[in-house]
C-alpha cells in the first residue's frame, strides 16, 4: 500500500461527459502529480500541484483542469470527453516539490472508459 | 526532454531463472525509479535510485549515472513477478518523471 488514495477505481461514461478524478496523498505530502497512461502514448505527466498552487505542467489537454485544496487532495477534471480520454489515470504524491529530493509514490490509478 | 530507452521490450522466462532489464537514458538525473505495474495495473514501487546500487530480497537495481544507464535484476523469477517493468527518470530543474517504454516480464511456471 503506497498510502495514496484514488477514487474511483473505475469510471466508465459516454462522449461528451465530464468527470472527477479524486486523489489523497500520502501523510506528510505536499506534491501531487497526475500521469496519464494510454495504449498509445505510455506513461505520460499531465501536471503537478505543491502545496496549493500549481507547479508545472506537462501533456494536458485544455479541456482537463486540475486543483488541490487546502487539505491537500486533488481533483482531476476532465470535460468534454472523447474516445481518446479513455486511460488509466495515476496519482502520485511526494513531500517536495522536487522531483530529485525524494521519491513519487504511485496510486492504483483510476480507469476510466470512454463508450 | 530526457530520453528514456529500456531494453528488452519483451522478456519470457521459466520460473526460476534470472533476468536483467536495462534503462538507458540521455541526460544526467537526479531521480531514477524503477516500477513493476502488475497484472491489475497498480504500479508498485521498486526502487528508487538515482546513484549506486540496492538490494531488496531477490530484486536489486545498480545506477552508474556518469555512464546514463540503470540495470535492474530480478533472481529466481516467479510467476508473480510478471508484468511490466518501467523505469523512471527526473532530470534537472523537472519536477515530473518520465517514464520508458516498459520491458513486458513473463514468466511460465
Amino acid at each position: 500500500d503506497s498510502g495514496v488514495t484514488q477514487t474511483p477505481k473505475h469510471l466508465i461514461t459516454a462522449t461528451g461527459q465530464r468527470v472527477t478524478l479524486r486523489c489523497s496523498p500520502r501523510s506528510g505530502d505536499l506534491s501531487v502529480y497526475w500521469y496519464q497512461q494510454s495504449l498509445d502514448q505510455g506513461l505520460q505527466f499531465l501536471i503537478q500541484y505543491y502545496n496549493g498552487e500549481e507547479r508545472a505542467k506537462g501533456n494536458i489537454l485544455e479541456r482537463f483542469s486540475a486543483q488541490q485544496f487546502p487539505d491537500l487532495h486533488s481533483e482531476l477534471n476532465l470535460s468534454s470527453l472523447e474516445l481518446g480520454d479513455s486511460a488509466l489515470y495515476f496519482c502520485a504524491s511526494s513531500p517536495s516539490g522536487q522531483v530529485g529530493v525524494s521519491p513519487q509514490h504511485f496510486g492504483d490509478g483510476t480507469r476510466l472508459s470512454i463508450l | 526532454g530526457i530520453q528514456v530507452e529500456q531494453s528488452p521490450p519483451d522478456l519470457i522466462l521459466q520460473e526460476g531463472a534470472n533476468s536483467t532489464l536495462r534503462c538507458n537514458f540521455s541526460d544526467s538525473v537526479n531521480n531514477l525509479q524503477w516500477f513493476h505495474q502488475n497484472p491489475w495495473g497498480q504500479l508498485i514501487n521498486l526502487f528508487y535510485i538515482p546513484s549506486g546500487t540496492k538490494q531488496n530480497g531477490r530484486l536489486s537495481a545498480t545506477t552508474v549515472a556518469t555512464e546514463r544507464y540503470s540495470l535492474l535484476y530480478i533472481s529466481s523469477s516467479q510467476t508473480t513477478d510478471s508484468g511490466v517493468y518501467f523505469c523512471a527518470v527526473g532530470s534537472g530543474s523537472a519536477r515530473q518523471l518520465t517514464f520508458g517504454s516498459g520491458t513486458q516480464l513473463t514468466v511460465l511456471p
